[in-house]
């Protein structure tokens, strides 16, 4: 069956940088693209960003821009996301999810990790 | 960006009932590229709807979605207890997703 299965979670300082694995088995690691989604306590939904596993294309939210990294192992079938320069508000739970997309852009989500909670706190 | 606005922000309706969440679009969603997700307490989201009207695999067929341009709607035809949940709708006509702030469905 298709799985998402991620890292831990994390307890960082501000300033500090996090980075997220999400190992995937199931399908084809590379006919489908990772978006990365976070939750924030209590709060909506927010994308931050998709990667081809394909291709490598990648595109991501504006405000994530310069802090914000998305890398695709194929030998692994693991997508990874690194963010740094952490603030307090990065506190969040992080999932990744498989984005039912093409290799030139994000779509939808079908299957999604469990979640990694990153705490930003001093 | 595109931003998605839904209502309401709670329906607390009996079971059994009807639900109908809207979500409209500051701007017309190319293709009708809107997604509806349902997140339990806990729980990562699970997709229903994408396309605007298709159903996923293994949506049951009292989840049904409609409309175009800009404005949206996902209705259960009849509530059920394990329903209870925050619901999601997500556009991807435009290269930046953007989500809107969810509709909390509650069972009187």
């Amino acid at each position: 069956q298709i799985q998402l299965v991620q890292s831990g979670g994390e307890v960082k300082q501000p300033g500090a940088s996090v980075k997220v694995a999400c190992k995937a088995s199931g399908y084809t690691f590379i006919d489908y693209g990772i978006s990365w989604v976070r939750q924030a306590p209590g709060q909506g939904l927010e994308w931050m960003g998709w990667i081809s596993s394909y291709n490598g294309n990648r595109n991501s939210a504006q405000r994530l821009h310069g802090r914000f990294t998305m890398t695709t192992d194929t030998s692994t079938n693991t997508a990874y996301m690194e963010l740094n320069s952490l603030r307090s508000d990065d506190t969040a739970m992080y999932y990744c999810a498989r984005d039912h997309s093409s290799g030139s852009r994000a779509y939808y989500f079908d299957y999604w990790g469990q979640g990694s909670l990153v705490t930003v706190s001093s | 960006e595109i931003v998605l606005t839904q209502s309401p922000g709670t329906l607390s309706l009996s079971q059994g009932e009807r639900a109908t969440l809207s979500c409209r679009a500051s701007q017309s969603v190319s293709s009708n590229d809107l997604a509806w997700y349902q997140q339990k307490p806990g729980q990562a989201p699970r997709l229903l709807i994408y396309g605007a009207s298709s159903r996923a695999t293994g949506i049951p067929d009292r989840f049904s979605g409609s409309g175009s341009g800009t404005d949206f709607t996902l209705t259960i035809s009849r509530l059920e207890p394990g329903d209870v949940a925050i619901y999601y709708c997500q556009q991807y006509g435009s290269s930046l997703l953007t989500f809107g702030g969810g509709t909390k469905v509650e069972i009187k």
